[in-house]
């Protein structure tokens, strides 16, 4: 597709149970970015990626969270051991620039995670 | 602190109004973004300023940037029902290329 795709769109899980979400970037985009979105709140930076450098992961909130982008491509955020406070939205964004320079970013659909 | 904090959090406005939003952030930035968002899912990238520019305009959006202040504004002119939705600023800082986001405006524009 021609767009940033994310799956699965929602994911209802129970607290303590791991969960994988994926995010498809715009081919050729060398930049992506996860953010994590909470109920009428602003945008929360998790982890970002540039390339074949070691990713930014300062934002992630602890060590349950992890990520990895295979083949600077297809990127999965995984939450082990879920939390009821995890429950939000989970937002995957590419862009085709890095540091320094116009780094619009093109946002996917999300995706909505509820811990029961 | 929060980085990039808009004001105010929501706006209601009639149709055919101008609707003004404000940004504030607190470091040096490269560029100053406006992101909107529908109905709490993706964003979509309306305009970038960077830190030279002083004024930017994309239809019926006008943008300013005020880097002595640390702020910067959104104007939508002419507003219109599906204008309707959350905006939000977004910095990036000099040091680095990540987007620091605000808490949003919350703008509704009724019919």
């Amino acid at each position: 597709g021609a767009g940033v795709s994310q799956s699965p769109s929602n994911k209802v899980t129970e607290k303590g149970k791991d969960v994988e979400l994926r995010c498809d970037p715009i081919s050729g985009h060398t930049a992506l970015y996860w953010y994590r979105q909470s109920l009428g709140q602003g945008l929360e930076f998790l982890i970002y990626f540039q390339g074949n450098s070691a990713p930014d992961k300062s934002g992630l909130p602890s060590d349950r969270f992890s990520a990895e982008r295979t083949g600077g491509s297809v990127s999965t955020l995984t939450i082990q051991r879920t939390q009821q406070e995890d429950s939000a939205v989970y937002l995957c964004a590419s862009s085709n620039r890095g540091a320094g320079a116009d780094n619009e970013q093109f946002f996917g659909p999300g995706t909505r995670l509820t811990v029961l | 602190s929060q980085q990039g904090e808009e004001d105010p959090q929501a706006l209601s406005i009639q149709e055919g109004e101008n609707a003004t939003m404000n940004c504030s952030y607190k470091t040096s930035i490269n560029n100053l973004q406006w992101y909107r968002q529908n109905s709490g899912r993706g964003l979509v990238h309306l305009i970038l300023i960077r830190s030279n520019e002083r004024e930017k305009h994309s239809g019926r959006l006008r943008v300013t940037l005020d880097t002595s202040k640390k702020s910067s504004s959104l104007l939508i002119t002419a507003s219109r029902a599906a204008d309707t939705a959350s905006y939000f600023c977004a910095v990036t800082k000099t040091s680095g290329s990540r987007l620091t986001f605000g808490e949003g405006t919350q703008l509704t524009v009724n019919p």
